[in-house]
C-alpha cells in the first residue's frame, strides 16, 4: 500500500545549524509529495511540494528534490532559527485515488 | 476569508455516546478530509470525500461515519465514542482531487473520552 515514513525525532538544534529530516515513501503509480509544519496550537500549513521525479520544492529557505530513484523527499535547511520550531510532515498523494496520506511527523527545536 | 472552519474546538464525552464534528469550507473545494492526530503517529486519514456525493474510507474508519452534506460541509459522526478515539480531529479540503493541489486544515478539534 502507500504509505509515508520520517525519521524519528524530536530533533533539537542550535541556531543556524543545517536540517536534515529524511521521507521516504512507497506508493503506486506517481504521487505528488509534499511537506507540511505545524506550529503549537495550530492545523497544518504548506510548506513546499513537487510534483515529478527531480523536481525542487522551496519555500522560506527549505528544499526538498522529488527522488524517484530513492523513493525520497528530505527536507533540508541550511541555517535554522528558534522560529523554525515546529512539527514537520511529509506527505503524499496518490495519483489514482487521491488519497493524502502523512508520515508520523517530526518535531524540530531549535535553541538560540 | 474562513477558509476551513471546525466546530467544536474542544470536546469532553462520556464512554458511549454520540456526536458529531462540523466541518465547513468557503473555498469552493471538491475533496474534502477527516484525519485524527494521535502522539507518535502523525496524521491517520479517517474519511475522505474527493467530491460532492462520495465519500471513501482512510486508513482507520472503524467506530466513524461521515455525511458529505454539500459541498461546502463534511461530517464525522462518532455514534458510540469510546477511550481510543481520543484525539485531535482535524478537516481539511483541497480544490482538486489528485495532483499537486495544497491542502487547507481546520485548526483542529480536540476531543477526550472519559
Amino acid at each position: 500500500g502507500n504509505s509515508v515514513t520520517q525519521m524519528e525525532g524530536p530533533v533539537t538544534l542550535s541556531e543556524e545549524a543545517f536540517l536534515t529530516i529524511n521521507c521516504t515513501y512507497t506508493a503506486t503509480g506517481y504521487p505528488s509529495l509534499f511537506w507540511y509544519v505545524q506550529y503549537p496550537g495550530e492545523g497544518l500549513q504548506l510548506l513546499l511540494k513537487a510534483t515529478k521525479a527531480d523536481d525542487k520544492g522551496s519555500n522560506k529557505g527549505f528544499e526538498a528534490t522529488y527522488r524517484k530513484e530513492t523513493t525520497s523527499f528530505h527536507l533540508e535547511k541550511g541555517s535554522v532559527q528558534v522560529s523554525d520550531s515546529a512539527v514537520y510532515f511529509c506527505a503524499l498523494r496518490t495519483s489514482n485515488t487521491g488519497k493524502l496520506i502523512f508520515g508520523q511527523g517530526t518535531t524540530l527545536q531549535v535553541k538560540p | 476569508n474562513a477558509g476551513v472552519t471546525q466546530t467544536p474546538k474542544f470536546q469532553v464525552l462520556k464512554t458511549g455516546q454520540s456526536m458529531t464534528l462540523q466541518c465547513a469550507q468557503d473555498m469552493n473545494h471538491n475533496s474534502m478530509y477527516w484525519y485524527r492526530q494521535d502522539p507518535g503517529m502523525g496524521l491517520r486519514l479517517i474519511y475522505y470525500s474527493a467530491s460532492e456525493g462520495t465519500t471513501d474510507k482512510g486508513e482507520v474508519p472503524n467506530g466513524y461515519n461521515v455525511s458529505r452534506l454539500n459541498k461546502r460541509e463534511f461530517s464525522l459522526r462518532l455514534e458510540s465514542a469510546a477511550p481510543s478515539q481520543t484525539s485531535v480531529y482535524f478537516c481539511a479540503s483541497s480544490e482538486k482531487r489528485t495532483g499537486p493541489t495544497e491542502a487547507f486544515f481546520g485548526q483542529g478539534t480536540r476531543l477526550t473520552v472519559v
